[in-house]
């Protein structure tokens, strides 16, 4: 079946530093999804892409729609204690499938 | 607005033993799905449904039984317990099959 491939596995970084994740896949993607899953808790949405080459903020996040439509990033930038956690990409493959095909995810650990 | 929400949030099951999980969302969502997340293998979707009464496999399927009897509520089964379905089950809505899927708070069930 269709597969992301997401990086990288794990991040530690100091509070401050800007943080870069990506996913990609060997086939079309109709949507991206970046979801944020904290301990004990489900994924929440962070940010929906629907076109390619789609830039979106949402505060101090950052994510795009690769053009290809095989790609798709997310930055965070001047990264606080609170955005610990594991960050997991989602896509809707060409076609209209009603299933997500998600990554792996990316663990982020912020350094006070 | 409750939004997902997830029955027991913990349980323990000897190996054979059977139980099902609930899952009730509010938010008249046709679609539902039940995902089981494992360290290192990320989402991975069981069964889901694009409606009341109907359900469809998913990635890992076996082992498990669904059933879509109301809109609301998604029902999994574990007819008899495996060690190897010791994990995190999250049940996910969403309106369309086109929409980002709105998670619970799983349930951590462990199967000795």
């Amino acid at each position: 079946g269709q597969q992301l491939n997401q990086s990288p596995q794990s991040m530690f970084i100091q509070e401050g530093e800007d943080v870069s994740m990506n996913c990609t896949s060997s086939s079309i993607f109709n949507t991206w999804l970046w979801y944020k899953q904290e301990p004990g808790e489900g994924p929440v949405l962070l940010i929906a892409l629907y076109k390619a080459g789609e830039l979106t903020s949402n505060g101090r996040l950052t994510a795009q729609f690769g053009i290809t439509r095989k790609d798709s990033f997310l930055n965070i930038s001047a990264s606080i204690p609170s955005d610990v956690g594991i960050y997991f990409c989602a896509g809707r493959p060409q076609g209209g499938s009603e299933k997500l095909v998600f990554g792996k995810g990316t663990k982020l650990t912020v350094n006070p | 607005n409750a939004g997902v929400t997830q029955t027991p949030k913990f349980r323990v099951l000897k190996t054979g033993q059977s139980m099902t999980l609930l899952c009730a969302q509010d938010m008249n969502h046709e679609y539902m799905y039940w995902y089981r997340q494992d360290p290192g293998m990320g989402l991975r979707l069981i069964h889901y449904s694009v409606g009341e009464g109907t359900t469809a496999k998913g990635e890992v399927p076996d082992g498990y039984n669904v059933s879509r009897l109301k809109k609301q509520n998604f029902l999994l089964g574990l007819e008899s317990a495996a060690p190897s379905q010791t994990s995190v089950y999250f049940c996910a809505s969403t309106k369309t099959g086109f929409s980002p899927l709105h998670f619970g708070n799983g349930t951590r069930l462990t199967v000795t």
